[in-house]
């Protein structure tokens, strides 16, 4: 199976500040990369998809880039919503896989 | 709007059996295959595996082989997903999910994803 890896596990940020996510895949995966986020309690929802695409309705100041084996979400200018718990997957292969996740809480 | 709708939560002895539906709605219940994964309290997202609604078809985690089946009602567009032999290491959230497809490369991604159901295994 194909492992991820996502640094930092948690970090502290500001409303406004720009926040990068990293994932790394254990072999090249090409742009088979999905990124999604997670609030308390509630079910993951998908930011983008085969690395770098925005889902509809996905507000613009995320945005995702990579291939190959690293990868990076970032968030331009961070908001009160965007406090949550991010996720990567792997959808190269069978399993599908997804990364430890990332905690983005406020500073 | 596409929407998937889980049953509530269940509260199960060891060794018992547990069967979680996911109803869609707002798209053809038929063409996207329904994936199946859980998050244990704190931990990361644990795929299961996947069922084609049209054919019936399905594919297990390793993990899970011989333990879990993922049936569907086409007539009433549910997926249902059943886990046997429950310990205590079962208890999660257990999320289905739509799988969508994209591009010519053949990307693919989960979205949505029903709510959730918490699983419980105590005795």
């Amino acid at each position: 199976d194909i492992q991820m890896t996502q640094s930092p596990s948690s970090l502290s940020a500001s409303v406004g500040d720009r926040v990068t996510i990293t994932c790394r895949a254990s072999q090249s995966i090409s742009s088979y990369l999905n990124w999604y986020q997670q609030k308390p309690g509630k079910a993951p929802k998908l930011l983008i998809y085969a690395a770098s695409s925005l889902q509809s309705g996905v507000p613009s100041r995320f945005s995702g880039s990579g291939s190959g084996t690293d990868f990076t979400l970032t968030i331009s200018s961070l908001q009160p919503e965007d406090f949550a718990t991010y996720y990567c997957q792997q959808s190269y292969s069978t399993p599908p896989v997804f990364g430890p996740g990332t905690k983005v809480d406020i500073k | 709007q596409v929407q998937l709708v889980q049953s509530g939560a269940e509260v199960k002895k060891p060794g018992a059996s547990v069967k979680v539906s996911c109803k869609a709605s707002g798209y053809t219940f038929t063409s996207y295959d329904i994936n199946w994964v859980r998050q244990a309290t704190g931990q990361g997202l644990e795929w299961m595996g996947w069922m084609n609604p049209n054919s019936g078809n399905t594919g297990y985690a390793q993990k899970f082989q011989g333990r879990v089946t993922m049936t569907r009602n086409t007539s009433i567009s549910t997926a249902y997903m059943e886990l046997s032999s429950l310990r205590s290491e079962d208890t999660a959230v257990y999320y289905c999910a739509r799988y969508c497809t994209g591009g010519v490369r053949g990307f693919w991604w989960f979205d949505p994803w029903g709510q959730g159901t918490l699983v419980t295994v105590s005795s």
